[in-house]
């Protein structure tokens, strides 16, 4: 069963820094494009960052999180990172994981549960 | 930076009705528009990839058409398990976005 699973989010002071995981099973990490999407309480879907596959670590991210964010993927645990730093209460949301299709308009198929971070004094 | 505006950003609707959604683009994305459903403390599940192709799983009675800028995804006979939110998301270029979400709710 192909399956994303998050980690590490929580509680945390403005401009503090937190990094969540995003454990695969039944994908592979480096084989794929992988994004993190964000929903603020009681609002839509945000896009964050996106990590493109093969050996390269091309990158790309929302402004809102460009400079704080940092997307990194351990392809020995398949594991893809999210580095939050500079933490801002508008930063508060549920994250997920997704994988991003290969095939047709670069949808997500595959999305994590999510974790939840909140950021506040 | 491309944005993405759904209309109605929410409805009602009863079982059986046929249910219509539009999104559109503020460019020109070709047929890079992606359709989401998401309920209420779970996470999105893609319904509709480039703006027509249903998605592996999906029941038929979901459709998309659409290129350019205007988009819509159809529910046919609205089921009792498809009261949720669905989201637009543009692949187009390098930063995707998503629309604002249209909420389905039982009349």
């Amino acid at each position: 069963e192909v399956q994303l699973v998050e980690s590490g989010g929580g509680l945390i002071q403005p401009g503090g820094s937190l990094r969540l995981s995003c454990a695969a099973s039944g994908l592979t990490v480096s084989d794929n494009y992988m994004s993190w999407v964000r929903q603020g309480p009681g609002k839509g879907l945000e896009w964050v960052s996106v990590i493109y596959r093969d050996s390269g670590t091309s990158t790309n991210y929302a402004d809102s999180v460009k400079g704080r964010f940092t997307i990194s993927r351990d392809n020995s645990k398949n594991t893809l990172f999210l580095q939050m730093n500079t933490l801002r209460v508008e930063d508060s949301a549920v994250y997920y994981c997704a994988r991003v299709q290969k095939r047709g308009a670069y949808g997500m198929d595959v999305w994590g549960p999510g974790t939840t971070v909140t950021v506040s004094s | 930076d491309i944005q993405m505006t759904q209309s109605p950003s929410s409805l009602s609707a009863s079982v059986g009705d046929r249910v219509t959604i539009t999104c559109r683009a503020s460019q020109s994305i070709s047929n890079y528009l992606n359709w989401y459903q998401q309920k209420p403390g779970k996470a999105p599940k893609l319904l509709i990839y480039a703006a027509s192709s249903l998605q592996s799983g999906v029941p038929s009675r979901f459709s998309g058409s659409g290129s350019g800028t205007d988009f819509t995804l159809t529910i046919s006979t609205l089921q009792p398990e498809d009261f949720a939110t669905y989201f637009c998301q543009q692949s187009y270029g390098t930063s995707p976005s998503f629309g604002g979400g249209s909420k389905v709710e039982i009349k």
